[in-house]
């Protein structure tokens, strides 16, 4: 069964748009966190935002902000104010932790956002 | 700092060579993985370590060995390539103090062909 799930392969907001991409994951762990990575046209993986399991607050990065809602277990990253520079792959991952040192570390396939001019 | 460095950037291999893919990082971390990129599949965890001397399986372990004889290098072998190994390939680190908070940090990537 797929751990994280990302419906939208695509993408397409208008620059200065909000737009949300979706994130639904699957654990039994009560203790993990949440990810979301930029992959841009160049290929490096890009930290932009996380969100711990016990965390009350969605958590915000600038433009960047985790809608947690735990108990439908989905974590959607919401880019505000989107740029020309927004466009890019986006990675959700969830890092489940089991014991001292059991960690699982897993990725959906990813959403490609195209931001429009 | 550096970060986690990878080298080669970009390798072709032929069918049956075998090769090693460097990875090294300089933050002390404990946990170092290899993951593998391929189109509409995310990331999938090859090979990971927990410290030095200490190696364990992920999602797509075949075709693969590791090794780590030190914190901070974490090279990954191909045996003996195929095809169905063209795919571009990450190495990651993090630590596992705070655990579940810390973030993955990425190398650049290996591009890797075989013909």
């Amino acid at each position: 069964a797929q751990k994280i799930t990302q419906t939208q392969p695509g993408m397409f907001v208008q620059e200065k748009e909000a737009v949300t991409l979706d994130c639904t994951y699957d654990t039994s762990d009560p203790s993990y966190g949440l990810f979301w990575y930029k992959q841009p046209s160049s290929g490096e993986m890009i930290f932009l935002i996380y969100q711990g399991s016990y965390d009350q607050q969605n958590a915000t990065e600038g433009r960047y902000s985790l809608n947690f809602q735990k108990a439908r277990k989905s974590a959607n990253l919401v880019i505000s104010a989107s740029q020309l520079g927004d466009s890019a792959m986006y990675f959700c991952a969830m890092r489940e932790v089991r014991q001292f040192y059991g960690q699982n570390f897993v990725f959906g396939p990813g959403t490609r956002l195209s931001v429009l001019p | 700092n550096a970060g986690v460095t990878q080298t080669p950037k970009f390798q072709v291999l032929k069918t049956g060579q075998s090769m090693t893919l460097q990875c090294a990082q300089d933050m002390n971390h404990e946990y170092m993985s290899w993951y593998r990129q391929d189109p509409g599949m995310g990331l999938r965890l090859i090979h990971y370590s927990v410290g030095a001397g200490i190696t364990d399986q992920g999602e797509v372990p075949n075709g693969y060995n590791v090794s780590r004889s030190t914190t901070e290098d974490f090279p990954l072998r191909l045996l003996s390539a195929a095809p169905s190994q063209t795919s571009v390939y990450f190495c990651a680190s993090t630590s596992l103090v705070g655990s579940a908070y810390n973030e993955q940090f990425f190398g650049p990537g290996t591009r890797l062909t075989v013909l």
